[in-house]
């Protein structure tokens, strides 16, 4: 199948600080990707759509703000956490939809961010 | 899309098969249903989708009811790697995936 990577697997950061997290197909060209987020134990929420060339989607209660979300390229998509506190430490997992292969999502590793 | 129902959890005998059943009674004409699997401190994997028809792959099988309200995962052989939660999910297309809670499935030796 499909194959969408991440990186990075796990970071640690400061309080306050920003941290960036990549989103990429690897062999497939992605017009759209979602971010998830999940907290230990809980089931995935779905936080943005990501779409090549415009403006990220935002569920509702997501701050667009603190979550920046830029999709420039048609593999590569990145969620940037900013002004990061403890309470945003979770599972971030991002997916993307290979239209050759119908309607079928991927989804990638999981980046692990704990904020300290 | 539909919502789903799914039981909190199930227990399988190692070699026998896991049938892991799914309810999505509002689920519309052209809406599809997609199964994916989460390991511990992994991303969602692929398993199976189907609209109708029963469908099978080389990880499971999925079987439609005629009204199409209901599904069942099967995995024909568990093992011991097949313990996971297992996401059932109904979308039109969007690819905007909705999950519940799922089904945590362990398989005992």
């Amino acid at each position: 199948g499909a194959v969408v990577s991440q990186h990075p697997s796990r970071v640690i950061c400061k309080s306050g600080t920003s941290v960036k997290i990549e989103c990429r197909s690897l062999d497939f060209q992605a017009t759209t990707m979602f971010w998830y987020r999940q907290f230990p134990k809980q089931s995935l929420m779905l936080m943005a759509t990501s779409n090549e060339g415009s403006k990220a989607t935002y569920e509702q209660g997501v701050e667009k703000d603190k979550f920046l979300i830029n999709h420039a390229s048609l593999t590569l998509s990145t969620l940037t956490v900013t002004s990061a506190h403890p309470e945003d430490s979770s599972f971030y997992i991002c997916s993307a939809h290979d239209s050759s292969s119908g309607n079928t999502i991927y989804f990638g590793e999981g980046s692990w961010l704990t904020v300290v | 899309d539909a919502k789903t129902t799914q039981p909190p959890s199930m227990d399988c005998a190692e070699g026998r098969a896991a049938n892991l059943p799914c309810n999505h009674s509002t689920i519309s004409g052209n809406e599809y249903v997609y199964w994916y699997r989460q390991i511990h401190s992994q991303g969602p994997q692929y398993i199976i989708h189907g609209l109708k028809n029963n469908e099978t792959n080389e990880m499971a099988s999925l079987i439609i009811t005629e009204d199409r309200k209901s599904s069942t995962l099967i995995l024909p052989h568990a093992t011991l790697r097949d313990t996971a939660v297992y996401y059932c999910i109904v979308t039109s297309g969007t690819y905007k995936y909705i999950f519940g809670t799922g089904t945590r499935l362990k398989v005992l030796a």
